[in-house]
Parts: structure tokens; C-alpha cells; sequence
């Protein structure tokens, strides 16, 4: 069964700083990734996936992330962090085959400060 | 505005009790997903259903049931309910039938069960 690992609870980050969201992957086969972002009181917001092509995908608001195979990883990046992007951040993966459902991680709470 | 509607946003009820929770999904989308977030489970994937008919299970429990209507709203009933029962309740859509493709999340219904 697939499933994702975010070791991170909470990033912190300056304003104008890069961030990085890590989050990790087991799948059979190869994967369909997702990156979602939540707001308070909001329901979860679609970012960017990866599905083939580039190893570096871009999406919403600026960010974009990182697909790497070998290290089963899937880490979302900006590189300038407004306070703006202070939310709650689901990576999410299901195999590229098949009719299964997605999987998502326990979140990344990303702080950016003033 | 993601264009899935969710009703009600709040429902407090007792124990014991059974409550219907509504979904209307952003317009032209035929598949709907039901998804719990809670503080200690994170979201969990419930049920999905694609056209009128159930596509896939997660881990909803049998006291749970959901359908999906000829206008493609959907309904996720809940019963003999829970203090445990207690979370937010997400409903998202998307195009097809598979969960490849970006899903649309409303703003949830918060349960609170006293």
C-alpha cells in the first residue's frame, strides 16, 4: 500500500527566504504526487502534481517541487516565502496504474515570519 | 472559491444520533470524494463516488454510508454517532473517475458531537 511521510510538523521561515516542504514517498510502480495547501477554516487547495515529464514541476503561488526518484521524494520549494504562505501544506501520492485511492500525508504547518 | 459546496458548515448533535451531510460538486465534475480530518488521524480518504456509482473505499466505517444523485450531489450519512465522530468532513470533485486528476475540496462541515 502506498503511503507518505512528511517529517516535518512545522517549518520555519523569514519573509523573503526559500522554503523547502519535504515529504517522502512508498508506492508500487511509479507515482502520481500532489502538493496541496490549506488554509484556516479552509478545505485543501490544489498546488501542482507530478505525474512524468520533468523532474521540476511548477504551480500555484510561485511554488514549485522537486521529483526524485531514487531518494522517493517529492519536496516542495519556493524561493522567496512571503507571510502569505503561512498555511497548512499535504502532499498526497497514489500509483501511476490502477484505480487507487490518493494517499495523503499528516501536513507540514509552514510559519513564515515578518 | 473552489466551486464545491458543502452544507452545513457546522453540526452539533449528540451521541447516538444520525446526521446527513450535503456535497454539491463544482459543475461538471462527475466524481465525488468524501474525506475526514481529524486532529490524531489527519485526512482520512472515506469513499468515492463517480457518476451515481461507488468507486472506491477508504476507511469509512459501516455506520457511515454515502450516495451520489442523478444531479451528481452527494450525501454522506452518519450514524449512531461517536464522541469520536467528532471532525471536520471534506467533500472534493473532480472530473473523471480517477484520482490522477486535481481534486476540488469545499470548506468543509465541522461535527461536533457533545
Amino acid at each position: 500500500a502506498q503511503s507518505v511521510a512528511q517529517p516535518e510538523d512545522q517549518v520555519n521561515v523569514a519573509e523573503g527566504n526559500p522554503l523547502t516542504v519535504k515529504c517522502t514517498y512508498s508506492v508500487s510502480g511509479n507515482p502520481y504526487l500532489f502538493w496541496y495547501v490549506q488554509y484556516p477554516n479552509r478545505g485543501l487547495q490544489f498546488l501542482l502534481k507530478y505525474i512524468t515529464g520533468d523532474n521540476l514541476v511548477k504551480g500555484s503561488y510561485g511554488f514549485e517541487a522537486e521529483f526524485n526518484k531514487s531518494q522517493t521524494s517529492f519536496h516542495l520549494k519556493k524561493p522567496s516565502a512571503l507571510v502569505s504562505d503561512s498555511a497548512l501544506y499535504f502532499c498526497a501520492v497514489r500509483p501511476l496504474t490502477g484505480f487507487q485511492k490518493l494517499v495523503f500525508g499528516t501536513g507540514t504547518r509552514l510559519l513564515v515570519s515578518p | 472559491d473552489s466551486g464545491v459546496t458543502q452544507t452545513p458548515k457546522h453540526l452539533i448533535t449528540a451521541t447516538g444520533q444520525r446526521v446527513t451531510l450535503r456535497c454539491s460538486p463544482r459543475s461538471g465534475d462527475l466524481s465525488v470524494y468524501w474525506y475526514q480530518q481529524s486532529l490524531d488521524q489527519g485526512l482520512q480518504f472515506l469513499i468515492q463516488y463517480y457518476n451515481g456509482e461507488e468507486r472506491a473505499k477508504g476507511n469509512i466505517l459501516e455506520r457511515f454510508s454515502a450516495q451520489q444523485f442523478p444531479d451528481l450531489h452527494s450525501e454522506l450519512n452518519l450514524s449512531s454517532l461517536e464522541l469520536g465522530d467528532s471532525a471536520l468532513y471534506f467533500c472534493a470533485s473532480s472530473v473523471g473517475e480517477y484520482s490522477n486528476q486535481p481534486q476540488h475540496f469545499g470548506d468543509g462541515t465541522r461535527l461536533s458531537i457533545l
